[in-house]
């Protein structure tokens, strides 16, 4: 059973800061099948990247995802006030295929 | 403009059933497979349950197997997820989402990521 640990637990940055997070998954995740979610106080979560490193919709450039294999980092390149969140990855390849990290918390420093 | 919207949640005791409703509009919900994700009180994300775009494959969580069941009615563009013999450990906020799916020849497949959520409905399951 795969597992998805995220690190740091809490990021403490500055806005105009570069913000790196990183998922680590217990095995090998296949075909890159790893997105990533935001997720506000209040708010439902919603998606930033899939495939590793695809934007979703209408997600500004400053996101980008990168990683394969076991290793994937999510990365804000200025930070703007608004996306200071917490942030979660998922893989979905394989078993169980809706597996979450347990999320990192992007605080304003 | 596409939406998701959950209802039905509300306090419930423990050992009672509680049936939450997914109102979609803003694409063809017929052709997307659904998910049911929940959320614990300063949790994380815990998936609970997915269907099919055509209803005929569901999956559970070992968690809620046997207790809950998915289920859909594309005449109302809705999904469903009644939830029996409710736990304590069941309290959370439950949200829908849309599963991207994709087709291969003839068939299509669920995809298991999320790319459209609905805001979520509380159930607490107390005494």
């Amino acid at each position: 059973e795969i597992v998805l640990t995220q690190s740091p637990g809490t990021l403490s940055l500055s806005p105009g800061e570069r913000a790196t997070l990183s998922c680590r998954a217990s095995q090998s995740v296949t075909s890159n099948y790893l997105a990533w979610y935001q997720q506000k106080p209040g708010q439902a979560p919603r998606l930033l990247i899939y495939g590793a490193s695809s934007r979703a919709t209408g997600i500004p450039d400053r996101f980008s995802g990168s990683g394969s294999g076991t290793d994937f980092t999510l990365t804000i390149s200025r930070l703007e006030p608004e996306d200071f969140a917490v942030y979660y990855c998922q893989q979905y390849a394989n078993s169980p295929r809706y597996a979450f990290g347990q999320g990192t918390k992007l605080e304003i420093k | 403009q596409v939406h998701l919207v959950e209802s039905g949640g509300g306090v419930v005791q423990p050992g009672r059933s509680l049936r939450l409703s997914c109102a979609a509009s803003g694409f063809t919900f017929s052709t997307y497979p659904m998910h049911w994700v929940r959320q614990a009180p300063g949790k994380g994300l815990d998936w609970v349950a997915v269907i099919s775009y055509d209803g005929t494959n569901k999956y559970y969580a070992d968690s809620v197997k046997g207790r809950f069941t998915i289920s859909r009615d594309d005449s109302k563009n809705t999904v469903y997820l009644q939830m029996n013999s409710l736990r304590p450990q069941d309290t959370a906020v439950y949200f829908c989402a849309r599963d991207p799916g994709f087709c291969s020849g003839t068939s299509c497949y669920i995809y298991w990521f999320f790319d459209v959520w609905g805001r979520g409905t509380p159930v607490t399951v107390s005494s």
